[in-house]
């Protein structure tokens, strides 16, 4: 069954240093997705891309944050100066089709990277 | 915000019994999913039920939804160890290319 990547699982970094998180969401999915969750809390969304362009975007997805597609199968999460907040586990997902009313938008997780800023 | 919300936040329960779990939310939405998320890992989805349906069934679950209420609740029956896990509730919003959005997550915890 085809699955979303993401690596690398877990990342210590220093605070303010920069980290980038790699993802290959389902190979035909079009819609790509980044969560986070602090440790014991909820899933939250950060940001949505389709068609190389950002949809939409959480108010957690600050200057920080950036998302890029660099070639046709990766979908990277960079956060440019890390936070001690910025410790979580980060999610990528990709769906083959966004919201609406003729859409059901059924997300496919990665496994995870587990952030750990010191 | 619009979110979903479940309840309660944990439930602890025998082999075998049935587990329930709800959840509420705030706008009106096209259609409402349950995830499960074993411990350290990703979500996986359950199960979909839309805005004009009221109940849905996948095997042991049983999802229904009342939008009058702003809510759904999801039966696990005669659960089983490996079903513990939590539990999350995402809605999307009555809006083309918006995402889903999780609420807090029942934790449930089956011993044999």
């Amino acid at each position: 069954e085809p699955e979303v990547t993401q690596t690398p699982s877990h990342q210590v970094t220093q605070m303010g240093q920069e980290v980038i998180l790699r993802c290959v969401p389902i190979s035909n999915h079009l819609y790509f997705y980044w969560y986070r969750q602090i440790l014991g809390q909820k899933v939250e969304f950060l940001v949505s891309f389709y068609n190389n362009e950002i949809s939409e975007k959480s108010e957690i997805f600050d200057d920080q944050f950036s998302v890029e597609r660099p070639d046709g199968s990766n979908f990277t999460l960079k956060i440019r100066s890390t936070k001690l907040e910025d410790s979580a586990m980060y999610f990528c997902a990709s769906s083959s089709r966004g919201t609406g009313r003729s859409g059901a938008n059924v997300l496919t997780f990665g496994a995870g990277s587990r952030l750990t800023v010191l | 915000s619009q979110q979903g919300e479940e309840d309660p936040q944990a439930l602890s329960i025998q082999e075998g019994e049935n587990a329930t779990m709800n959840c509420s939310y705030k706008t009106s939405i096209n259609n409402l999913q349950w995830y499960r998320q074993n411990s350290g890992r990703g979500l996986v989805h359950l199960i979909l039920i839309r805005s004009n349906e009221r109940e849905k069934h996948s095997g042991r679950l049983r999802v229904t939804l009342d939008t009058s209420k702003k809510s759904s609740s999801l039966l696990i029956t005669a659960s089983r160890a490996a079903d513990t896990a939590s539990y999350f509730c995402a809605t999307d919003k009555n809006q083309a290319g918006t995402a889903l959005i999780f609420g807090k997550g029942t934790t449930l915890s089956v011993s044999s």
